[in-house]
């Protein structure tokens, strides 16, 4: 089937203006984690939800940044009054397991941010 | 922050060659993962080896870990131009498989 899917795959904005990011996970995944991605640097965590529920938000930098997934699937990144070092690609990710063991996580392609 | 670093940071090598990447960590793992990405590709997972393992193949892949010394290495025999990309280890703790923390990544170049 199809893989992680993001929208926008590019986005300009303004300083100041607020942004929402979205990811169509790979259906019936109940796992979906965020990720910020600087460039040269590896992907930082932001956000995980098994199904509906945001069970981690740690890495969200700072109360600007908020994530939702309200149905279980589709979950968007929102980021309120962008600053310039919120300029990153955000990567979107989805896993079938959530329980111990260990698994892989499929990637979407991101959305590159880039606030001027 | 980064929670793993892989070295080297960059490498460049000839197709046909063998090309090794590390990894050292500061916590103990659950297990560890290496991931490729490309401009092409995105962010694949390629290998996970988990924390009472010592080695696993994969095709051309080989990832050994060592968690005395908090670190893994991941071997590409045999390299083609196409392994061009940039490869990550990534580390889930004990008891929280959903924190998956990523390295600084190293930036392989096979030339043809």
């Amino acid at each position: 089937g199809a893989g992680v899917s993001q929208s926008p795959r590019y986005k300009v904005a303004k300083r100041g203006q607020d942004v929402a990011l979205r990811c169509d996970p790979i259906s019936g995944h109940v796992s979906l984690f965020w990720y910020q991605q600087a460039l040269g640097q590896g992907p930082e965590f932001l956000t995980y939800f098994q199904n509906e529920a945001q069970l981690d938000k740690s890495g969200l930098p700072s109360d600007r940044f908020f994530a939702e997934r309200p149905e279980g699937s589709v979950s968007t990144l929102k980021i309120q009054r962008t600053q310039q070092e919120d300029s990153a690609v955000y990567l979107c990710a989805s896993s079938l397991e959530f329980r111990t063991g260990g698994y892989e996580q499929y990637f979407g392609p991101g959305t590159r941010l880039t606030v001027t | 922050s980064q929670q793993g670093e892989e070295d080297p940071q960059a490498l460049s090598i000839q197709e046909g060659e063998n090309a090794t990447m590390n990894c050292s960590y500061k916590t103990s793992i659950n297990n560890l993962q290496w991931y490729r990405q490309n401009s092409g590709r995105g962010l694949v997972h390629l290998i996970l080896i988990r924390s009472n393992e010592r080695e696993k193949h994969s095709g051309r892949l080989r990832v050994t870990l060592d968690t005395s010394k908090k670190s893994s290495s991941l071997l590409i025999t045999a390299s083609r131009a196409a392994d061009t990309a940039s490869y990550f280890c990534a580390r889930t703790k004990p008891y929280n498989n959903n924190d998956m923390r990523f390295g600084a990544g190293t930036r392989l170049t096979v030339k043809p």
